[in-house]
């Protein structure tokens, strides 16, 4: 066990709205992910995080923003949700630094956007 | 896109060896091998990893060639609970902002 929860485990939610999730690590990991996996499309990485105030983009990040106040919460937020997010969102953290970097996943939010 | 050929389905007995093989013919000096299995609905959980050495954990063990173009993740005694999607994944060291790159897979069903 990683030590890593996602909140909500599950949202239903209507075109145009804000949404935000949230990953919560208790082992003061410095890196995090957001991941999102789709049918035909496995894991595709959305942010992710290398501090305190320190992300970067991933592959598809259009329509996505984060934020890490504080090194144990990764908040992703869509700002306006559409059908198209309509996802199982997974976020990870990694253990080591450099050579290994090890992910670890939590256990995802199911979000529907109707 | 991956960098690993996986067959996409593979059946094994309760209580018998599975030997999942994975394809990276292009794999790079610098980069690794993980291995990761996703159970329906929940997130991938890490298996094992190695560079060129053969690994052991509690869970598997990681027998890569000598070429390194090959691996080929071995569960010792199979249980149903071992029934999942299995992710085999190349990936350089140097930094977490490289993701991992999940391919299909291997879709491994334990039988009774």
């Amino acid at each position: 066990d990683a030590g890593i929860t996602q909140s909500p485990r599950h949202k239903v939610t209507e075109t145009g709205t804000p949404v935000t999730l949230r990953c919560h690590q208790t082992e003061n990991h410095r890196y995090m992910y957001w991941y999102r996996q789709d049918p035909g499309h496995g894991l595709r990485l959305i942010h992710y995080s290398y501090g305190v105030k320190d992300t970067d983009k991933g592959e598809v990040s259009d329509g996505y923003s984060v934020s890490r106040s504080k090194t144990e919460d990764f908040l992703l937020t869509l700002e306006s949700a559409t059908s198209s997010q309509t996802s199982v969102y997974f976020c990870a953290i990694s253990y080591g630094q450099g050579s290994t970097d090890t992910q670890y996943f939590g256990p995802g939010t199911r979000l529907t956007v109707l | 896109d991956a960098k690993t050929t996986q067959p996409t389905s593979m059946d094994c007995a309760e209580g018998r060896a599975a030997n999942l093989p994975c394809n990276h013919s292009t794999i790079s000096g610098n980069e690794y091998v993980y291995w990761y299995r996703q159970i329906h609905s929940q997130g991938p959980q890490y298996i094992i990893h190695g560079l060129k050495n053969n690994e052991t954990n509690e869970m598997a063990s990681l027998i890569i060639t000598e070429d390194r173009k090959s691996s080929t993740l071995i569960l010792p005694h199979a249980t149903l609970r071992d029934t999942a999607v299995y992710y085999c994944i190349v990936r350089a060291y140097g930094g977490s902002q490289g993701n991992l790159i999940f391919g299909k897979g291997t879709k491994l069903s334990v039988k009774p």
